[in-house]
């Protein structure tokens, strides 16, 4: 069956280290995202990705680094520029960016600083 | 950026009560899309919308994109424990991304 799979579901991180989160999809979509929520809060978007190569920021970017080396894949690196890096990390992804038919999630990383 | 609001914030009902919940928006939109997520997990897509005044079915779910293209609304009919969860709206207008609401936590007693 195709989705998205993201590793690892928990994630530790001592203070001042960067940490990778990974997301791989087989639905042969070309738009990718990353999404951070907090209690109580929506979602955010941290990058997205249209195509392989390309990534733009989203509205809270600061402290997070991606790539999109392969279609399949955008990992998410979170850096110690990030201050308050404790949250649900989510990776999406569309046929499209701004596709109608929405985006299909990933199940979540919770990553906590130690 | 834009911004959505959802209301409730979060609402406890007794099992095999109807439920409604709505979005606004301060932007039209022309798609709007509700979630459900589980506690721990991803949202999963429950109704998508692409028409204003558009009034779509998943089951016990009943979703409307309001005709002023700034408002959705959800219903769910005679709740079970299952539904509990938080539910998400998002709307975007032509060739941007998505943007999410805060969400609707509901709890559903026995």
């Amino acid at each position: 069956d195709g989705g998205i799979t993201q590793s690892p579901k928990y994630l530790f991180r001592k203070e001042g280290q960067n940490v990778t989160l990974s997301c791989e999809q087989n639905l042969n979509h070309d738009a990718m995202y990353w999404y951070r929520q907090d209690p109580g809060q929506g979602l955010r978007l941290i990058y997205y990705s249209q195509i392989v190569n390309d990534f733009q920021k989203g509205d809270i970017a600061e402290g997070y680094s991606v790539s999109r080396e392969k279609k399949e894949s955008f990992p998410l690196t979170v850096t110690s520029a990030q201050k308050n890096p404790t949250a649900f990390y989510l990776c999406a992804s569309s046929i499209g960016r701004g596709q109608a038919s929405g985006y299909t999630f990933g199940s979540g990383t919770r990553l906590t600083v130690v | 950026g834009q911004q959505l609001n959802q209301s409730p914030q979060s609402m406890f009902i007794q099992e095999g009560e109807d439920v409604s919940m709505n979005c606004t928006s301060s932007s039209i939109f022309n798609t709007w899309l509700w979630y459900k997520q589980d506690p721990g997990e991803g949202p999963v897509l429950l109704i998508a919308l692409y028409k204003a005044g558009e009034l779509t079915s998943n089951g016990r779910l009943t979703a409307q994109f309001g005709t002023t293209r700034k408002d959705s609304f959800l219903n769910i009919s005679a709740s079970i424990p299952s539904d509990v969860g938080i539910y998400f709206c998002a709307g975007h207008g032509y060739g941007q991304n998505f943007v999410f609401g805060p969400g609707t936590r509901l709890s559903v007693l026995p």
